[in-house]
């Protein structure tokens, strides 16, 4: 069965510090994985798409089928990065979501 | 409007009744996507509309849940005889296609007391 696994509840870093989410799934098939972003009183938002190979805001992640992550990173974390985080993985058309990150960059 | 938009925004009922909460999603979107998100569960896929075709309904927990789909367009989630475990927020998502990256609205806040 699919899983997603974000090991980190709670991530607090300085801003201009680097930052580093933390995904692994389990998953039989080719993967698809994406991460979402919910700012505060915000809608959940799409933030990446593993095959699309983007930045957004700064953000990359990369697929290590090896090591069965999707790790989310940011070279230099802006107060506005303040958020929680969920990695998801699609099966078929469905979403199986992490039980996310929330992340607290501090000035 | 431009995204997925869903109503009501909050809901308090009393236990044992029945409650509605509908979703509009984005124009042009023909996959539709109910989860819910409470504090045990984290995110939790429900159920899946695409086109004309049946829905997927692997992710209803029980039989007090149901959805309709009507004109391929705005859903309504409906749960019969509400427990206090339904106490949550209900997202609504669309995508243009299946496999097409989700768009959630802001959801429904679900309170059962």
């Amino acid at each position: 069965a699919q899983r997603v696994t974000q090991p980190e509840k709670l991530l607090s870093v300085f801003k201009g510090a680097p930052v580093e989410l933390k995904c692994n799934y389990s998953y039989s098939g080719s993967p698809e994985l994406f991460w979402y972003v919910q700012y505060s009183r915000q809608r959940l938002q799409l933030l990446l798409r593993h095959i699309s190979r983007e930045s957004i805001k700064g953000f990359t992640a990369d697929l290590n089928k090896g090591e069965t992550s999707f790790h989310l990173k940011k070279p230099f974390a802006q107060e506005e990065d303040s958020a929680m985080y969920y990695c998801a993985l699609m099966h078929d058309y469905k979403l199986s979501f992490g039980a996310g990150t929330t992340v607290t960059v501090r000035a | 409007g431009a995204g997925v938009s869903q109503s009501p925004s909050n809901k308090v009922t009393e236990k044992g009744k029945d409650v509605e909460l509908r979703c509009d999603p984005i124009s042009g979107h023909t996959a539709l996507y109910w989860y819910r998100q409470s504090l045990g569960q984290g995110l939790e896929f429900l159920i899946y509309f695409q086109g004309n075709s049946a829905p997927d309904k692997s992710g209803l927990p029980s039989d007090r849940f149901s959805a309709e789909r009507t004109g391929g367009s705005v859903s309504t989630l409906t749960i019969q005889r509400t427990q206090q475990e339904d106490s949550a927020v209900y997202l609504c998502a669309s995508s243009y296609n299946t496999g097409q990256p989700q768009h959630f609205g802001d959801g429904t806040r679900l309170s059962i007391l």
